[in-house]
């Protein structure tokens, strides 16, 4: 089945810094890529998605490029804010949808 | 459509009692899944229906451990005479099939505790 491997947080930023989460992946074919995120107290929502190789998912600033030849889909934002603080997960789909979720990394975000 | 609901949003338990859980996904997705979340982990797929045919069960949904979605809409998972292990967040997430793999939406969870 699918896997992935993401960056051991937790993750500790001033505001405004650069942020790169790195998820690499196996899978069987090319399946669609997710960025999920969890606030604290919240459920998991959908931060990004890429479906084919080399589309680019974004949103809220944040992107994150499939790269089929490296089996990657890191996660970057150039200024994160204090309100990024959260866990984010990567997670490849499958055929029937089901997704495989890394550990999460925590981020925190200090003003 | 507000989005997958789940009820009860907590439940404490104590050792050896059957406990149920109920979801609700958004109106038009035929696919439904359960995950289990244990503190400081991704959620860890337990079992997944489309319409009302359960397709797939992972190895870690034990003979205590049913679910089923009767009319192919809400979903019940039961879990009978609970371990102190089953304390987790127990999350169900929803569905459309489409052309692409499309997304998947959460709801807020179940959270188990087993005393």
């Amino acid at each position: 089945g699918n896997s992935v491997t993401q960056m051991e947080g937790p993750v500790t930023l001033s505001e405004e810094a650069f942020l790169t989460i790195n998820c690499t992946y196996t899978a069987t074919g090319y399946p669609s890529l997710f960025w999920y995120v969890q606030y604290p107290g919240e459920g998991l929502q959908l931060l990004l998605k890429a479906t084919k190789a080399d589309d680019k998912g974004s949103n809220k600033g944040f992107e994150a490029t499939y790269r089929k030849e490296t089996t990657s889909f890191h996660l970057e934002k150039g200024s994160v804010q204090v309100s990024d603080s959260a866990v984010y997960f990567c997670a490849p789909g499958s055929t029937l949808g089901r997704l495989y979720f890394g550990r999460g990394t925590q981020l925190t975000v200090w003003p | 459509d507000t989005g997958v609901s789940q009820n009860p949003r907590h439940k404490i338990t104590k050792r050896g009692q059957n406990v149920t859980f109920r979801c609700d996904p958004i109106s038009e997705h035929n696919r439904l899944y359960w995950y289990r979340q244990t503190l400081g982990q991704g959620p860890e797929f337990l079992t997944y229906f489309q319409n009302e045919a359960q397709l797939e069960k992972s190895r870690l949904l034990s003979d205590r451990f049913s679910a089923e979605r009767p009319k192919g809409s809400f979903s019940t998972l039961e879990i009978q005479r609970t371990e102190q292990g089953d304390s987790a967040m127990y999350l169900c997430a929803s569905s459309r099939t489409g052309g692409e793999e499309t997304e998947a939406f959460f709801g807020q969870g179940t959270r188990l505790t087993v005393v």
